[in-house]
């Protein structure tokens, strides 16, 4: 299985600042198709996940552009840009180019 | 908007069975893939199980961890996916969540969860 592994596993920011969260995979995540299945989910405390941004860069519907993604192969990057106090939660990078699709073990981002 | 809930979590055995279920609304479900997903008390996120489309003929997938003992299905008529759930153990413990593909692909879509737990 491919891992996905995250860091840092923890942050703590003030709001107003800016975070990057890295993904990094054990296998390049480039589809034979030339695109890349990696996304960032962020789960809310006490809420289910919901997906930020999929195929690397691409925002969700109705996400904030003060989230980006960028990255390629295996080296992948979540940049929170002047983080707001709903932005706490737990950050968790997927893969869906190799079965099975596997997950990040999280990134908790906490509000300082 | 979309919606999906999941219903049937409950306190179960070990070895027992249980079946869980997903409702759909919102979207075209005959279109949309679903999965799967839990995550143990305290953990991350761990895939279950996928189950596609009519056109690529319902076909389904399973982790290795629970393949043979869960089964994936859905009723298009009724916006509904099931998990069958057979032979339970306590590392089954866990919140279910159901979620949907889209034209973006996996996990757009995501309900709020069931829980189970498999205890004596």
């Amino acid at each position: 299985d491919v891992v996905m592994t995250q860091t840092p596993p923890s942050l703590s920011v003030a709001i107003g600042q800016s975070v990057s969260i890295s993904c990094k995979s054990s296998q390049s995540l480039v589809y034979s198709d030339g695109k890349t299945y990696l996304h960032w989910l962020l789960q809310s405390p006490g809420r289910s996940p919901k997906r930020l941004i999929y195929q690397v860069s691409n925002l969700g519907s109705g996400v904030p552009d003060r989230f980006s993604g960028t990255g390629s192969q295996k080296d992948f990057t979540l940049k929170i840009n002047r983080v707001e106090a709903e932005d706490l939660g737990v950050y968790y990078c997927a893969q869906t180019t190799h079965f099975p699709p596997t997950f990040g073990s999280g990134t908790k981002l906490e509000i300082k | 908007a979309v919606q999906l809930v999941e219903s049937g979590g409950g306190l179960v055995q070990p070895k027992e069975s249980l079946k869980i279920s997903c409702t759909v609304s919102g979207l075209t479900f005959s279109n949309a893939a679903i999965y799967w997903v839990r995550q143990a008390p305290g953990k991350g996120l761990e895939w279950v199980a996928r189950i596609r489309t009519k056109p690529n003929n319902y076909a389904t997938y399973y982790a290795d961890s629970v393949k043979s003992r869960f089964t994936i299905s859905r009723d298009d008529s009724k916006s509904m996916v099931y998990l069958q759930m057979d032979n339970l153990k306590t590392e089954d413990t866990a919140m279910y969540y159901c979620t949907a593909g889209s034209t973006t692909g996996w996990f757009t879509y995501w309900g709020q969860g069931t829980l189970v737990t498999v205890s004596s």
